[in-house]
């Protein structure tokens, strides 16, 4: 049982360039989120998908697009990287509010 | 605004020592407080949840609601304690605005 599973683990980009985060969970949850993590400033929300077929914009959403491909999979998608989106990308899936998120592993991102 | 805060960038102590990792939050109504935990190299995981009331590791926190504080608490820490602890908010049955906290990084020293 894998949970919530991101790939790639590492990933360096140049300016400009464009990539996109995969994230799939087997636990069958409805709601699945994009987080990134900075020193100082815990975890902002990027983009959540409260249901397969919506979308909707978290707290820093600019310079990213997100997927919801079907109810497992949910991706992040950088179109022209810049380096003030390096960071370590928390995907994470949640059945109900008061069960608390499970996490992917992470992918930490440098854009040079 | 919602907001959460963890006046503690950095807390070290020494093994066997008491430790309390302190969260602070705003919300105007009733929200879900939770604890996350991340040791290094290994993911973020769910440590533990206000509503049910329980002790993970040893560890316990309690709701004060008047001086709106999740506090996070153990008696005797250990080594294996060290990792960045999270305390983060969700309001009530809403699943799309969970607030984070920056973090703490907890120290224990041998």
């Amino acid at each position: 049982n894998a949970g919530v599973t991101q790939t790639p683990k590492f990933q360096v980009l140049k300016t400009g360039q464009s990539m996109t985060l995969q994230c799939a969970q087997d636990m069958n949850h409805n709601s699945m989120y994009w987080y990134r993590q900075d020193p100082g400033m815990g975890l902002r929300l990027i983009y959540y998908s409260a249901s397969e077929g919506t979308t909707d914009k978290g707290e820093v959403p600019n310079g990213y697009n997100v997927s919801r491909l079907n109810k497992r999979e949910f991706s992040l998608r950088l179109e022209s990287a810049a380096p003030s989106q390096t960071s370590v990308y928390f995907c994470a899936a949640l059945r109900r509010g008061i069960e608390g998120y499970t996490f992917g592993s992470g992918t930490r991102l440098t854009v040079v | 605004a919602q907001r959460v805060t963890q006046p503690e960038k950095l807390l070290s102590v020494f093994k066997g020592a008491p430790v309390e990792l302190k969260c602070n939050y705003s919300y105007s109504g009733s929200p879900e407080l939770f604890w996350y935990v991340q040791y290094s190299r290994q993911r973020l995981q769910l440590l533990l949840r206000h509503i049910s009331r329980e002790s993970i590791k040893g560890f316990t926190a309690d709701l004060n609601k008047g001086e709106t504080s999740f506090h996070l608490k153990k008696p005797f820490a250990q080594e294996e304690d060290s990792a960045m602890y999270y305390c983060a908010l969700s309001p009530g049955t809403s699943y799309d605005k969970v607030i984070f906290g920056p973090g703490t990084s907890l120290s224990v020293i041998p």
